[in-house]
């Protein structure tokens, strides 16, 4: 069964510092990798996706993630933080037998100190 | 272009009644999903839908229940609440059905609450 993980619940950073969010995953073939955000009392925007290619992919508001398949990760990654990036966060896998269906992980509250 | 809408944004049930939830998918858009969220199991999908048809289903049980409409807007129903209905009722609309890179668009949910 496919799955995804957030080792972390919440990650706390000072901003202008890099930040990671961590996601490791399991599922049988190639991963369809997603990194989604969450604002309070909003719903999920999409920031990045790992389809294939590079492993290197750059999304929204400067984030990115490494697809690392070795090591069945896909940490979110942003040179330096803003306060405005504290939010929850949400790594998932796409369910391959079921429609465009998403695996979540818990999810990791990201919380950027000024 | 107008994004995924959901209302109401709040509801406040009793047990044992039944709630409908609305959504509006971004125009175009053909397919419409369903998550429940709660702080104990996060996100876990209900059902998709796409053409007005019910293409999968999460392990939820037959309590739950939608459909979708020729103009692509979709309802869920929750029938014989229990507490642990409570949760935010997240709608998503994607252009594509079964198109494995497709991202989500995501409403803003609504909140049900089940005293």
């Amino acid at each position: 069964a496919q799955s995804v993980a957030q080792p972390e619940d919440q990650v706390n950073v000072a901003e202008g510092n890099p930040l990671t969010v961590k996601c490791t995953y399991s599922v049988s073939g190639n991963p369809y990798l997603f990194w989604y955000v969450q604002y309070p009392n909003r719903g999920l925007q999409f920031l990045l996706k790992y389809i294939t290619g590079d492993n290197l992919v750059k999304g929204s508001y400067g984030f990115e993630a490494e697809f690392n398949k070795s090591q069945t990760s896909f940490h979110l990654k942003k040179p330096s933080a803003l306060v405005s990036d504290s939010a929850l966060y949400f790594c998932a896998v796409r369910d391959f037998q079921a429609g465009t269906a998403l695996i979540f992980g818990k999810g990791t509250t990201l919380s950027v100190s000024s | 272009k107008a994004g995924v809408t959901q209302t109401p944004r709040y509801l406040i049930k009793t047990r044992g009644q039944q709630v409908t939830l609305s959504c509006s998918p971004i125009s175009g858009h053909r397919s419409v999903s369903w998550y429940q969220q709660t702080p104990g199991q996060g996100l876990q999908f209900l059902f998709e839908y796409f053409s007005e048809t019910q293409r999968n289903k999460g392990n939820f049980p037959g309590r739950f229940s939608g459909r979708q409409f020729s103009n692509s807007r979709s309802e869920m129903n929750v029938s014989t609440l229990e507490l642990g209905d409570s949760a935010l009722y997240l709608c998503a609309s994607s252009s594509k059905q079964g198109a494995q890179g497709e991202k989500l668009f995501f409403g803003s949910g609504t909140q049900l609450s089940v005293l």
